[in-house]
């Protein structure tokens, strides 16, 4: 069955950078584009990008735009976001999600980002 | 980055059918319809059923969604104590280019 699973949970000073990674099994990972999505303590789900594991082309929200960068491995099925020049409002879980099931089929586990000095 | 517009908040009975709206405009619902995701707190997000309003294949027909226009509805019959959860449509945003949610209904089954 699909499966995506992310890095553990990361502590992060104000300032500083993250990388989150996603490990996908159980489909062809060129298959589905892998998106991010985030969930800050109380708010809603807030999408950030997706990359194309294809091609590796990327698209991001526009209030991530300069701040994010996402990536994959191809050879190892798996998708990066990293996230810089980190401010407490980042203090999210963060889902890798494959889109498929035309929407956002199958989640991570989430990585939960705390950034605090 | 503008969203999408639905009740934060609902409550219905046991064995009740609720409706959730999400209104977008043309950009978005209008032109490709909503995904709809069923979130309990401590879990990851799950697809009830895609823009063309189709589920996949583990959900039980007692969630349907449909569209009239910048509406998408999700209707849930038959409610049960794990309907519980925090409920987001989704959907792609042809001005913005990018996907916007709305900002969740929180379902209180009583």
């Amino acid at each position: 069955q699909v499966q995506l699973v992310q890095s553990g949970a990361e502590v992060r000073k104000p300032g500083a950078s993250v990388k989150v990674s996603c490990k996908t099994s159980g489909y062809t990972f060129t298959d589905h584009y892998i998106h991010w999505v985030r969930q800050a303590p109380g708010q809603g789900l807030d999408w950030m990008g997706y990359v194309n594991p294809n091609r590796g082309d990327t698209n991001y929200a526009q209030k991530f735009q300069g701040r994010v960068t996402m990536t994959r491995d191809a050879s190892i099925s798996t998708a990066y976001m990293e996230l810089n020049t980190l401010i407490s409002d980042d203090t999210a879980v963060y889902y890798c999600v494959a889109e498929n099931w035309g929407g956002f089929g199958s989640w991570g586990q989430g990585t939960q980002v705390i950034v605090s000095a | 980055q503008a969203g999408l517009t639905q009740p934060p908040s609902m409550s219905k009975d046991l064995g009740q059918t609720v409706t959730i709206t999400c209104t977008g405009n043309s950009d978005n619902v209008g032109a490709q319809g909503a995904a709809w995701l069923q979130h309990h707190q401590g879990h990851s997000p799950k697809l009830l059923s895609n823009r063309n309003n189709n589920r996949p294949s583990d959900i039980t027909g007692r969630f349907s969604a449909s569209r009239s226009g910048n509406i998408d509805s999700l209707t849930i019959t038959g409610l049960q104590p794990d309907d519980e959860a925090d409920y987001y449509c989704s959907a792609w945003d042809n001005s913005l280019r990018g996907w916007v949610f709305g900002g969740g209904t929180k379902l209180t089954v009583l």
